[in-house]
């Protein structure tokens, strides 16, 4: 079974700067493939990416994602203050998750 | 638009079962199926395992095979979940996700509100 790691485990940062996701598999994979969700608390997740970098329907372009092999990468441009939430990378099995907390 | 609604919070006694339904609306139910997420407090997701809506082959993973069940009923566009022999362990907000299929792949793009189930004595 690929294991997801996400990190960092916290990131601070202000409206207006990018974030950095990354999320990296325990073996290379085959395909380009990853999804990522966004949660806010006391929300369900919300699809942002697909397949390999294909925002889902209403996401914004500041959104993008990236990656290969063990290294996938979603990030953010522009922090928006509702952008502030929990960030999950999802191949079969999900991530633990990445908070971007306002600095 | 694309809902998933689910039924309300359950409080159970651990060894009972429950049962939490996700009724669907604003597509063709049987063309995509479902997959059951779970979240424990604080916690990450968990995929618990996918039902196809169009024919009920299912597909659970190792961890609840034996516990679960997981239905529809396509004359009322409900997919439902049941989990057996409940433990503290299993308290968590269980959500329903539509599920689309990329090869042997899957993605989830939308999500009910959740259930939150609690086990306590």
């Amino acid at each position: 079974e690929i294991v997801l790691t996400q990190s960092p485990g916290t990131l601070s940062l202000s409206p207006g700067e990018t974030a950095t996701l990354s999320c990296r598999a325990s073996q290379s994979l085959s395909s380009n493939y990853m999804a990522w969700y966004q949660q806010k608390p006391g929300q369900a997740p919300r699809l942002l990416v697909y397949g390999a970098s294909s925002r889902a329907t209403g996401i914004p372009d500041r959104f993008s994602a990236s990656g290969s092999g063990t290294d996938f990468t979603l990030t953010i441009s522009r922090l928006e203050p509702e952008d502030f939430a929990v960030y999950y990378c999802q191949r079969k099995t999900f991530g633990q998750g990445t908070k971007v907390e306002i600095k | 638009q694309v809902q998933l609604v689910q039924s309300g919070a359950e409080v159970k006694s651990p060894g009972a079962s429950v049962k939490v339904a996700c009724k669907a609306s604003g597509y063709s139910f049987t063309d995509y199926g479902f997959s059951w997420v779970r979240q424990a407090p604080g916690q990450g997701l968990e995929w618990m395992g996918w039902l196809s809506s169009s024919n009920g082959n299912t597909r659970y993973i190792e961890k609840f095979q034996g516990r679960v069940t997981m239905t529809t009923d396509t004359s009322t566009s409900t997919a439902y979940m049941e989990l057996r022999s409940l433990t503290s362990g299993d308290t968590a907000v269980y959500y329903c996700a539509r599920t689309l299929w990329f090869g042997d792949l899957y993605y989830f793009d939308y999500w009910g509100q959740g259930t939150l189930v609690t086990v306590s004595s």
